[in-house]
C-alpha cells in the first residue's frame, strides 16, 4: 500500500476561521511533509516531520501550525489565514534512513480562502 | 542559490512517440533526483529517481538520464501515449546529509499527447 490520504478534498474557510488539515498514511515512513502548490507551480516545502519531530519549518508563518500526533497521522492547524493563502496543500510521506528517499504524495486538499 | 529549473514548459507528441523531458539544476552536491508526473486535480505521483552514482535507469517504458558534468536531467518516456499527459517534475534532493528528503522541485514540463 503506497497510499497517502488526505481530508478534506475541498475547504473553504473566511479568514478568522479556525480549521485542520489531515493526512494519514499506512506505509510505515517516519518522515511526513507538508508542501503548499500554486496553481501552475511547483510544490514548495512548508515543513519536515522526522520520527514525530518538526525537523524543518521554511519560515512558514505562525498561522500555519503543523502537528504529528503520531507516526501516522500529519495535522495542519489554520487560523486567520489570508486570501493569498489559497493554494493546493500536499502532504507527503518518506522512509527515514536506510530506505528510499522517495516521497509518496497524497491527493492534496484545495484550499479557499474568503 | 540552489535551483531547478526546466528547459521547456510545454511538450506537444503524438501518440506512440518519444518524448524527452529536460530539467538543468545548479547544486552539484545534490546526489539524489527524481521524476514525479502531476495530472489535473492530482498530487504528484512518483514515476523513477536516480542517485548522483548513476547516470543512467530504466523502469518501465521511461529512462533517466544524468549528466553531473553539465547538471542535466532528462526523462525519457517510449511510445508515448495519451495516459501520459500531465505535468512532470523534476526534483532535486538536498537534504544535507540528512536521512529524509528536502526536495527541491523544477518548474514543470507540460506534457501533451495528442491521439
Amino acid at each position: 500500500d503506497t497510499e497517502v490520504t488526505q481530508t478534506p478534498k475541498h475547504l473553504v474557510m473566511g479568514m478568522t476561521n479556525k480549521k485542520s488539515l489531515k493526512c494519514e498514511q499506512h506505509m510505515g515512513h517516519r518522515a511526513m511533509y507538508w508542501y503548499k502548490q500554486k496553481a501552475k507551480k511547483p510544490p514548495e516545502l512548508m515543513f519536515v516531520y522526522s520520527y514525530e519531530k518538526l525537523s524543518i519549518n521554511e519560515s512558514v508563518p505562525s498561522r500555519f501550525s503543523p502537528e504529528c500526533p503520531n507516526s501516522s497521522l500529519l495535522n495542519l492547524h489554520l487560523h486567520a489565514l489570508q486570501p493569498e493563502d489559497s493554494a493546493l496543500y500536499l502532504c507527503a510521506s518518506s522512509q527515514e534512513s536506510g530506505g528510499g528517499l522517495e516521497q509518496y504524495f497524497g491527493p492534496g486538499t484545495r484550499l479557499t480562502v474568503t | 542559490g540552489e535551483s531547478v529549473g526546466l528547459h521547456l514548459p510545454t511538450l506537444s507528441v503524438q501518440e506512440g512517440d518519444n518524448s524527452i523531458i529536460n530539467c538543468a539544476y545548479s547544486n552539484s552536491a545534490s546526489d539524489y533526483f527524481i521524476w514525479y508526473k502531476q495530472e489535473s486535480g492530482k498530487g504528484p505521483q512518483f514515476i523513477i529517481d536516480i542517485r548522483s552514482n548513476m547516470d543512467k535507469r530504466q523502469g518501465q517504458r521511461v529512462t533517466v538520464l544524468l549528466n553531473k558534468t553539465v547538471k542535466h536531467l532528462s526523462l525519457q518516456i517510449a511510445a508515448t501515449q495519451p495516459g501520459d499527459s500531465a505535468v512532470y517534475f523534476c526534483a532535486e534532493n538536498n537534504a544535507g546529509g540528512t536521512s529524509y528528503g528536502k526536495l527541491t522541485f523544477g518548474q514543470g514540463t507540460i506534457l501533451t499527447v495528442h491521439p
